[in-house]
């Protein structure tokens, strides 16, 4: 078993759905959760942090942990058409010299 | 600030050479890493510095060498280059290796080995 899945997409929706993108873990050690957008043919860039479980929310952005279950996500309210990207899920132990582990990455294309 | 900035943006290569992807980062970041980005494989971590004057090998090491130069610069090299090196590499820094900060990107280099 892979230490972080995510669901593989791609996923398409129209203008203003509501997104919701998920990854799973199986390393109870992880501690930092992060979501990375990545825009075609660019670098990653970092889009939601979150420590340990409960949820965080920036503008049309939320993202949940719930470590109990070891599930993360992302939730977009009112997707538009500058959301379509690739969303990576990231997550890393508290450890002095902890490493990034990455979900594979799900491409969203938002539909005008 | 410019960031993290790598050299260079697109390479071809034929099987067997050799060259240098250049990383530098003006942030007074401590810890550097080097990720490959495969189609349906994620990104993937080649090798990482936590600190100037260490490097410690990550999930695929192989075929790669790294130098961390100074704070700021952090080179991957490719000795004798194989088509399954052809990948899109990336570069990124944090300013400290624990979890608590923000790892950051470079553009990536789009690297093609015939």
């Amino acid at each position: 078993q892979k230490e972080v899945e995510q669901d593989p997409g791609p996923l398409s929706v129209p203008e203003g759905a509501i997104v919701s993108l998920n990854c799973t873990y199986s390393n109870s050690a992880f501690q930092y959760f992060m979501w990375y957008r990545q825009y075609s043919r660019k670098g990653p860039e970092l889009l939601m942090y979150t420590y340990s479980s409960g949820n965080k929310e920036d503008g049309r952005f939320t993202a949940q942990v719930d470590k109990s279950s070891k599930y993360i996500s992302l939730f977009i309210r009112d997707s538009q058409p500058s959301d379509s990207a690739t969303y990576l899920c990231a997550m890393e132990g508290a450890g002095a010299n902890s490493k990034l582990t990455f979900g594979k990455g799900i491409t969203l294309s938002v539909r005008p | 600030n410019a960031g993290v900035t790598q050299t260079p943006k697109f390479q071809v290569l034929k099987t067997g050479q050799s060259m240098t992807l250049q990383c530098a980062q003006d942030m007074n970041h401590n810890s550097m890493y080097w990720y490959r980005q495969d189609p349906g494989m994620g990104l993937r971590l080649i090798y990482y510095s936590a600190s100037e004057g260490t490097t410690d090998k990550g999930e695929v090491p192989n075929g790669y060498n790294v130098s961390r130069l100074n704070k700021r610069e952090f080179s991957l090299r490719l000795e004798s280059a194989a088509p399954s090196q052809t990948s899109v590499y990336f570069c990124a820094s944090k300013r400290m290796g624990r979890g608590a900060d923000t790892q950051y990107f470079g553009p990536g280099t789009r690297l093609t080995v015939l």
